[in-house]
């Protein structure tokens, strides 16, 4: 139980150009769900938890016009970068917490998201 | 907010050797602290964790024990197998809320 799927595993897209990845719980509802980056060798970094049917809170240094966080239902959470830059090119992880005091968090398999 | 330091960075071992890796926190209202492990483009897999209300956690070859006063918790791997190698992260919250990560050690297990 408690799996969360992501899509696309990869996506190349040109400079410039937006993508959306979503983020499911296939098992669960996710009352809440959280999007992180990873760069290269490095931590994950949170960027912004999202609740259903709420507006999304950004961690900061996160611009919100940039990374746009959906969460429409207790089952979805779309991220979607705007205007991308080769900067922007990153490995993106969503996870999800089952219940609004849920201790652990299940992540998704992430996105590798690379802009040319 | 939540900072959370992690050492060693790199920590290699010999298979069959312990390997331990420790973390410190600062927010004294955390209280959920675990452990991943994460390969190369996979996911973090959670692979242990503790809650404030205890002291010390044991699940096979894998221990963690917290220190509330001291503000430092750390995962034990003992007789290390070379699947072992991968980064593993730890992490703080203060529970139902947001996981802050330490920055990962990479640990590499010889055959």
């Amino acid at each position: 139980g408690a799996v969360v799927s992501q899509h696309p595993s990869w996506v190349i897209c040109k400079s410039g150009t937006s993508v959306k990845i979503e983020c499911r719980s296939l098992d669960f509802q996710a009352t809440t769900m959280f999007w992180y980056r990873q760069f290269p060798k490095q931590s994950l970094m949170l960027m912004a938890t999202s609740n259903e049917g709420s507006k999304a809170t950004y961690e900061q240094g996160v611009e919100k016009d940039k990374f746009l966080i959906n969460h429409a239902s207790l089952t979805l959470s779309t991220l979607t970068v705007t205007s991308a830059h080769p900067e922007d090119s990153s490995f993106y992880i969503c996870s999800a917490a089952q219940g609004s005091i849920s201790y652990e968090q299940y992540f998704g398999p992430g996105t590798r998201l690379t802009v040319t | 907010g939540e900072n959370v330091e992690q050492h060693p960075s790199t920590l290699s071992v010999q298979e069959g050797d312990s390997a331990v890796i420790k973390c410190t926190y600062s927010d004294s209202a955390s209280n959920y602290f675990p452990w991943y492990k994460q390969e190369l483009g996979k996911r973090p897999q959670l692979i242990i964790d503790i809650r404030s209300n205890v002291g010390e956690k044991k699940d096979q070859r894998i221990a963690v024990t917290l220190n509330k006063t001291a503000k430092h918790f750390s995962l034990h791997i003992t007789e290390t197998q070379p699947e072992d190698s991968a980064v593993y992260f730890c992490a703080a919250s203060p529970g139902g809320s947001t996981l802050t990560f330490g920055k990962g050690t990479m640990l590499l297990v010889s055959p």
